[in-house]
């Protein structure tokens, strides 16, 4: 079974400071995503990535970047924290080819608090 | 704007009973797929769907898709209280290379 694992389940950062979210898949996946999830709002799409060093927009970039040095790890970074980015981060991976071909894995979530 | 949108937002029915839950989407697509959350956890995946498919089984669940109809629907036969979690589509946008969820249906299976 793939495993998608997220460094953290609940996580307290205070406003500006620098957050970094962590995610490892096992699987070799070529694809990987971030979304954030928000009551009323459902998921959205925050950045994906198809390919080591690879990296591309969501529908809400804004206020984070990622990296993905390698296949297995992408992180989400919150340069400056702010409190409308307390939310649920979710991390998901998916096998090589067109993203919305295969099945998306997910880890358990990051819930993240800015205070 | 959201590409899929399920319906209703919640149900709530006796375990054994049948759960149906819909989906409508805008745009055409290359497939449709469901996705299960049980409280604060990641998404699971349950079924994926072609455009080119009218039906599919997996288990206890049922998926059918209306591409002239821009809708897809989500059927849980026999529920058990373990079914109890929200139920998401997501879609891709012909052309776009992401999935988008929708907000989910919120399922209660009462004992």
């Amino acid at each position: 079974d793939v495993k998608v694992t997220q460094s953290s389940r609940y996580l307290v950062k205070r406003t500006g400071e620098k957050v970094f979210l962590e995610c490892v898949q096992d699987m070799d996946h070529e694809n990987m995503f971030w979304y954030r999830q928000d009551p009323g709002l459902g998921l959205r799409l925050i950045y994906f990535s198809y390919d080591v060093k690879m990296k591309e927009k969501g529908d809400i970039p804004e206020g984070y970047s990622v990296s993905r040095e390698k296949k297995e790890r992408f992180s989400l970074i919150l340069e400056s924290a702010s409190t409308n980015q307390t939310s649920m981060y979710l991390c998901a991976s998916s096998f090589t080819g067109l993203a919305y071909n295969s099945p998306l894995h997910f880890g358990n979530g990051t819930r993240l608090t800015v205070t | 704007s959201q590409q899929g949108e399920e319906d209703p937002q919640a149900l709530s029915i006796q375990e054994g009973e049948n759960a149906t839950m819909n989906c409508s989407y805008k745009t055409s697509i290359n497939n449709l797929q469901w996705y299960r959350q049980n409280s604060g956890r990641g998404l699971v995946h349950l079924i994926l769907i072609r455009s080119n498919e009218r039906e599919k089984h997996s288990g206890r669940l049922r998926v059918t898709l209306d591409t002239s109809k821009k809708s897809s629907s989500l059927l849980i036969t026999a529920s058990r209280a373990a079914d109890t979690a929200s139920y998401f589509c997501a879609t891709d946008a012909t052309g776009a290379q992401k999935l988008v969820f929708g907000q989910g249906t919120r399922l209660t299976i009462n004992p």
